[in-house]
Parts: C-alpha cells; sequence; structure tokens
C-alpha cells in the first residue's frame, strides 16, 4: 500500500520551464516532508524539505508548496536546466517514527535544450 | 570525505545464493538503514538501526537479515536470493546532529538470475 502518491511517473520540459512534481499523503500523522534528488548511479541526495505548519519553501530555483486541508504538496524547479534532469523523490515521515521515510514512486525528470 | 560506503557495487547470484551487502559511514551517525530501490515503487525500507545495537524491522524485511556490528557498520544478509531480490540496495545514515537529513551511499545493483 502507497502511503504516498506521486505523479507524473515522468516528465519532459524545454530548458527554462517550470516542472512541477506533485505528492499526496493519507495519514495526518506525518510531519516532515522531505525531497530527494537522484542522479544516474548515485544515491539520492536530499534537496529540500518542509514541515506542515509552513505553506510553501524555496531554496533557490526550487520551490515546495504546501497545503495541509488537501493533504498535498508539490516540488516547483524554477528556470529549469539540462543539470536539473534527475529523478525526484517525495517522501514523508511518520510522528514518533523516528528517521524512517516513506517514499513515493519517483518522478523521472528530463530537460532539454 | 569518503561519507556511506557500500560494497560491492554490482553483484550477480544464483538462486538459493546467500550473501552479504557491507555498509560503512564514517560520519559518526547513530542511524543507519537499508533501502531498496525498484522501477515504479521508489525506495522502500527494509531494516533500520535506530542506534548500536539495536535494528527494527522496515516496510519489506521478509529474506533479510541485518547485523549492526558497530557504530559504523551495518550489513544487510540475504540467506537464500529469489528472483524477487533483484534491485539496487541503498544504504543510508543519519543522526540527530544533522536531524532529518538522510545520507546515502552509491548502492549495490543485485541480479539474482
Amino acid at each position: 500500500q502507497q502511503q504516498v502518491k506521486q505523479s507524473p511517473q515522468s516528465l519532459i520540459v524545454q530548458k527554462g520551464g517550470i516542472p512541477i512534481i506533485n505528492c499526496a499523503y493519507e495519514n495526518t500523522a506525518f510531519d516532515y516532508f522531505p525531497w530527494y534528488q537522484q542522479f544516474p548511479g548515485k544515491g539520492p541526495a536530499l534537496l529540500i524539505a518542509i514541515r506542515p505548519d509552513v505553506s510553501e519553501k524555496k531554496e533557490g530555483r526550487f520551490t515546495i508548496s504546501f497545503n495541509k486541508s488537501a493533504k498535498q504538496f508539490s516540488l516547483h524547479i524554477m528556470d529549469s536546466q539540462p543539470g536539473d534532469s534527475a529523478t525526484y523523490f517525495c517522501a514523508a515521515r511518520l510522528t514518533g517514527g523516528g528517521n524512517k521515510l516513506t517514499f513515493g514512486t519517483g518522478t523521472q525528470l528530463k530537460v532539454e535544450l | 570525505n569518503a561519507g556511506v560506503t557500500q560494497t560491492p557495487k554490482f553483484q550477480v547470484l544464483k538462486t538459493g545464493q546467500s550473501m552479504t551487502l557491507q555498509c560503512a559511514q564514517d560520519m559518526n551517525h547513530n542511524s543507519m538503514y537499508w533501502y531498496r530501490q525498484d522501477p515504479g515503487m521508489g525506495l522502500r525500507l527494509i531494516y533500520y538501526s535506530a542506534s548500536e545495537g539495536t535494528t527494527d524491522k522496515g516496510e519489506v524485511p521478509n529474506g533479510y537479515n541485518v547485523s549492526r556490528l558497530n557504530k559504523r557498520e551495518f550489513s544487510l544478509r540475504l540467506e537464500s536470493a529469489a528472483p524477487s531480490q533483484t534491485s539496487v540496495y541503498f544504504c543510508a545514515s543519519s543522526t540527530i546532529a544533522t536531524n532529518e537529513k538522510l545520507f546515502f551511499g552509491s548502492g549495490t545493483q543485485l541480479s539474482v538470475l
């Protein structure tokens, strides 16, 4: 049972475009929502994260929008570059669950010139 | 700056064979994790160790065993490999000082024939 649902599975945008990746969850006991970026042949690396008491967080060209009532959050990449081509995973952590993360299924992003 | 080191990087097994995946971190982290990554399924937690001397099951523990040998090392053992265990395996670590951030190794690609 997938507790964090991620879409789309894959995404192609032109350089300078704004890809948006969406995630939805059901369990209201999740208290932390990170996004991880993974390049081919590498392990995932933390990109940006948000807590449910904040509606938006921005770090450089990456922004998380969080809608607590809808139980949805999304990643926006401003002015996307070919170097942003990677697989992106959203994740969620249960309150009191240690640091165990439940990951979404991933979105393969390609940014074309 | 080794971070999280996994060995081997690639392995091919025959059904029924056993093997141990090794993981070591040099960041003095308390918690360590084993995830598997499969196409369309994201990353799923197999086992984790909140601290030296403790281990606990994750989402998909069947067919695996783990050993937290010391603070640095966390190994994953397949006692009788099955084709369903063909996957990419990632080890990760974290600590309170880095709070929620997981540091991943570069993975072990395992094929079971």
